[in-house]
């Protein structure tokens, strides 16, 4: 299993173009989620899903939307970048295995909007 | 929004010390989990805890989940430079899962040196 990957690994942008940084899992998990990473901050939930057809806004959703038609691939798109969205990029899946689940993290996007 | 205190946010030992990282909530969490980071990487879950006071021991870490699940700690014994790296706590409030959605505080940057 290659587990969860990213494309791409890093980015520049320039503000007020658009992207979409994708996202992909061959674990069969049913929960994906997007995280955003900046010095200081931890990493803050963007948008997440439940499920294929379900999606849900985190912490910091504005600027981001996302989609799940399938339950492998989990895309997130910059409507418009702008530099306050320079950040690291995780998406992360997870299954419920009992009364917890755990979740495996990408090896991120580093975005940068100038 | 809930918040996860992490402290500290630096630690900077020599080989063989001993140290504790803490996570404070006001917040209940059904479950909080521990992952660490090494950079250019994504997260890496550790271990997750669910019963107030429960402890986990995982080789020369241990960790402690609160009796009132608002808060936990990492405790290292005789850490070694392989141990540095970004600690960061993560908190879930779904029932026992988080349905990919968690809380997690800013991190605690290790470096153990030689």
């Amino acid at each position: 299993n290659a587990g969860v990957t990213q494309t791409p690994k890093f980015q520049v942008l320039k503000t007020g173009q658009s992207m979409t940084l994708q996202c992909a899992q061959d674990m069969n998990h049913e929960y994906m989620s997007w995280y955003r990473q900046d010095p200081g901050m931890g990493l803050r939930l963007i948008h997440y899903s439940v499920g294929a057809g379900i999606t849900d806004q985190g912490e910091v959703p504005n600027g981001y939307n996302v989609s799940r038609s399938t339950t492998e691939d989990f895309p997130l798109r910059l409507l418009s970048a702008a530099p306050s969205q320079t950040s690291v990029y995780f998406c992360a899946s997870s299954y419920s295995g009992g009364s917890v689940d755990t979740q495996y993290f990408g090896p991120g996007t580093r975005l940068t909007v100038l | 929004t809930q918040l996860l205190e992490q402290s500290p946010q630096f630690l900077s030992i020599q080989e063989g010390e001993n140290l504790t990282v803490y996570c404070n909530s006001s917040s209940v969490f059904s479950s909080l989990q521990w992952y660490r980071q090494e950079p250019g990487e994504g997260p890496v879950l550790l271990v997750t805890v669910v019963t107030g006071g429960e402890v986990k021991k995982l080789k020369r870490l241990t960790f402690q989940f609160g009796d009132a699940r608002k808060d936990s700690s990492l405790h290292i014994t005789a850490a070694q430079p392989g141990d540095t790296g970004l600690y960061l706590c993560a908190g879930a409030t779904a029932g026992g899962t988080s349905y990919g959605k968690l809380t997690f505080g800013q991190g605690t940057i290790l470096t153990v040196h030689p």
